[in-house]
């Protein structure tokens, strides 16, 4: 199994600061990494897939990079709905895939 | 626009059996992959597997092979979980969720609103 990583668990942050989270994998993925946003009580939502590919309609103050085993999303100026659950996942294996344990953005 | 929608929240008794759907629409049901991802109370997503409607082939986590069945009616473009005995411990939040990618899957783009299962003597 390919383990994936992210750091931090919890990350305490204010509107308007730029906010990274950590993803790394035990294995090379090549770029087969997504990034969901999670909101209480709703289904995730992608962000970013294939490491750094923007979903249609996700505002560009969110952004995706790395390759092989670590990986990183970047919100360049925290805003009040970003506040959620982050969750970074795998799909290199063919259906062997690994979500992150997740990392809660809450207000500092 | 892609949409599924998902049977409602289900409460049962530990060793009952449970069929929970996943209802797609506005894409062509037999050319994508479908899957589906549990959620504890208050923990992470888990990848469970995925199955193929076109030729019914499925691919399970090996946390959960063995544990669920997964299954597709192409006819009403429905992808099914099943449990034979369900456990306190299925206790959880269901989601499916479409990868893209037609046959190559990839990232989920699309999900459901998510089922309720909850089991208690």
């Amino acid at each position: 199994d390919i383990q994936m990583t992210q750091s931090p668990s919890t990350l305490s942050a204010s509107v308007g600061d730029r906010v990274t989270i950590t993803c790394r994998a035990s294995q090379s993925i090549s770029r087969w990494l997504a990034w969901y946003q999670q909101k209480p009580g709703k289904a995730p939502k992608v962000l970013i897939y294939r490491a750094s590919t923007l979903e249609s309609g996700v505002p560009s103050r969110f952004s995706g990079s790395g390759s092989g085993t670590d990986f990183t999303l970047t919100i360049s100026s925290l805003q009040p709905d970003d506040f959620a659950t982050y969750y970074c996942q795998q799909y290199n294996s063919y259906f062997e895939w690994t979500f992150g344990q997740g990392t809660k953005v809450e207000f500092k | 626009e892609v949409q599924l929608v998902q049977s409602g929240a289900e409460v049962k008794k530990p060793g009952e059996s449970l069929k929970i759907s996943c209802k797609a629409s506005g894409y062509s049901f037999t050319n994508y992959w479908i899957g589906w991802v549990r959620q504890m109370p208050g923990k992470g997503l888990e990848w469970m597997g995925n199955m193929y409607p076109g030729d019914s082939d499925s691919r399970y986590s090996p946390s959960f092979q063995g544990q669920v069945t997964i299954s597709a009616d192409k006819s009403t473009s429905t992808a099914y979980l099943q449990w034979s005995s369900l456990k306190a411990s299925d206790t959880a939040m269901y989601y499916c969720g479409r990868p893209s990618g037609g046959a190559a899957p990839g990232h989920f783009d699309s999900w459901g609103q998510g089922t309720l299962v909850t089991v208690s003597s």
